[in-house]
């Protein structure tokens, strides 16, 4: 079936470039996204990608595709407090209806 | 542009209860979405509206969940009775048409005592 697995916690220092992986298993999914979750608030759709590309940039935000390996990971460059945070990554699920199938979420820590 | 909005944002009620979420989607998104979310995890898809139409319903717990989408905009989702494991954050998202980026609310955070 369609899972979404990513580490739960990461933490960096202020300035410093942040590193949140992902992986995913349904080899047709169309597009993947990145989403980020501030306390008590909903989600916020920060990037997407299409499968057909390995990479797309976004201001501070990278984000890489590896499709043989089912990998994905977004860089936060130059990090800030704001950024602190929950990150679900997200598959778009086959059949092209629209249905997320989200990660456990990773919990961004940036120290001043 | 408002976003998408949801009521109540917090409800605390006793098991055997029913509770009642409501949703108003972004003013011309066709679909909307009912997401469960449980702490720690992400969220999960409960029902998916095509207009007025129910077209994804199959991850909700039918015994005790009921939605409803009248005129295609508006939505309300209902527990009935509530139980303590139904305690979660409830999302309503919207996006203009299927397989679209989503736009979320706030969600509404239900305690069952």
């Amino acid at each position: 079936g369609e899972d979404v697995e990513q580490s739960l916690f990461l933490s960096v220092r202020e300035g410093d470039s942040s590193v949140i992986n992902c992986t995913y298993t349904d080899s047709s999914s169309t597009y993947l996204y990145w989403y980020k979750q501030e306390p008590g608030a909903g989600l916020q759709l920060l990037t997407y990608i299409f499968s057909n590309m390995d990479m797309k940039q976004d201001q501070r935000l990278t984000v890489l595709l590896n499709k043989k390996d089912k990998h994905l990971s977004l860089r936060i460059a130059d990090t800030q407090t704001g950024d602190s945070a929950i990150y679900f990554c997200a598959e778009a699920g086959s059949g092209n209806t629209g249905k997320l199938i989200f990660g456990q979420g990773t919990t961004l820590q940036v120290k001043p | 542009e408002a976003g998408v909005v949801q009521s109540p944002r917090y409800k605390i009620i006793e098991k055997k209860q029913p509770v009642a979420f409501w949703c108003n989607p972004i003013s011309g998104h066709n679909t909307l979405y009912w997401y469960l979310q449980n702490l720690g995890q992400g969220p999960e898809l409960l029902i998916r509206y095509e207009n007025e139409e129910a077209v994804d319903d199959s991850q909700l717990p039918k015994d005790r969940f009921s939605a409803e989408r009248l005129k295609g905009v508006d939505s309300t989702l209902k527990i009935q009775p509530a139980e303590l494991g139904d305690s979660a954050v409830y999302l309503c998202a919207s996006s203009p048409r299927p397989a679209h980026e989503q736009f979320f609310g706030p969600g509404t955070r239900l305690t069952v005592l």
